[in-house]
């Protein structure tokens, strides 16, 4: 199985700040990474899929890049509604796999 | 417009059985591969069975023997029979289904799982 490490696991920053959280698979997966968002009580928002193809409806200032086993997500700019718990996950495989998750919070 | 909705969900006694279902709508269940992902409380997100067009079928070691996947494609609905019930079972579980490239996730449906 394929084993996804997602860093860092607590982050915390404030509003207008560039963050990046980086995931990393145990053997090359090409590009079948998604990056989700979830808040609490909530199901999981597909914000990036195939590593870097942005989501409809999903703000710009959201972005991922990488390829094989190395990727990030990039929040341009931080904003309020931004502060959750994101997830990546690889779907090239039939046993899909996450990451542990990286907790975004207020600094 | 895609759209998943989960039901069955509910509170269950060790050693029980419930089964799962995922109605969609937008997209036909067939022609896609669709999945049951779960969430402890508190926890990460955890797969648990895959279902592909062509009708393979693969399972999470956890729950591989105790847990079902199938659809109806009449009904445009997957589901997930779920037997043996066990106290680490309790989560929400989601589905999702893959379209394209991209993939699409439903609400979510809680199982609790206690005496």
């Amino acid at each position: 199985d394929i084993q996804m490490t997602q860093s860092p696991s607590t982050l915390s920053a404030s509003v207008g700040d560039r963050v990046t959280i980086t995931c990393r698979a145990s053997q090359s997966i090409s590009n079948w990474l998604a990056w989700y968002q979830q808040k609490p009580g909530k199901a999981p928002k597909l914000l990036i899929f195939k590593a870097s193809s942005l989501e409809s409806g999903v703000s710009s200032r959201f972005s991922g890049s990488g390829s094989g086993t190395e990727f990030t997500l990039t929040i341009s700019s931080l904003q309020p509604d931004d502060f959750a718990t994101y997830y990546c996950q690889q779907y090239n495989t039939y046993s899909w796999s996450f990451g542990q998750g990286t907790k975004v919070d207020i600094k | 417009e895609v759209q998943l909705v989960e039901s069955g969900g509910g509170l269950i006694q060790p050693g029980g059985s419930l089964r799962l279902s995922c109605a969609a709508s937008g997209f036909t269940v067939n022609g896609n591969y669709m999945s049951w992902v779960r969430q402890a409380p508190g926890k990460g997100l955890e797969w648990v069975s895959i279902i592909y067009s062509g009708g393979s079928t693969y399972y999470a070691d956890s729950v591989k023997g105790r847990f079902t996947i199938s659809r109806d494609n009449s009904e445009n609905t997957l589901y997930l029979q779920m037997n043996n019930l066990r106290v680490e079972d309790t989560a929400i579980y989601y589905c999702a289904s893959g379209l394209g490239n991209s993939l699409s996730w439903g609400q979510g449906t809680l199982v609790t799982v206690s005496s």
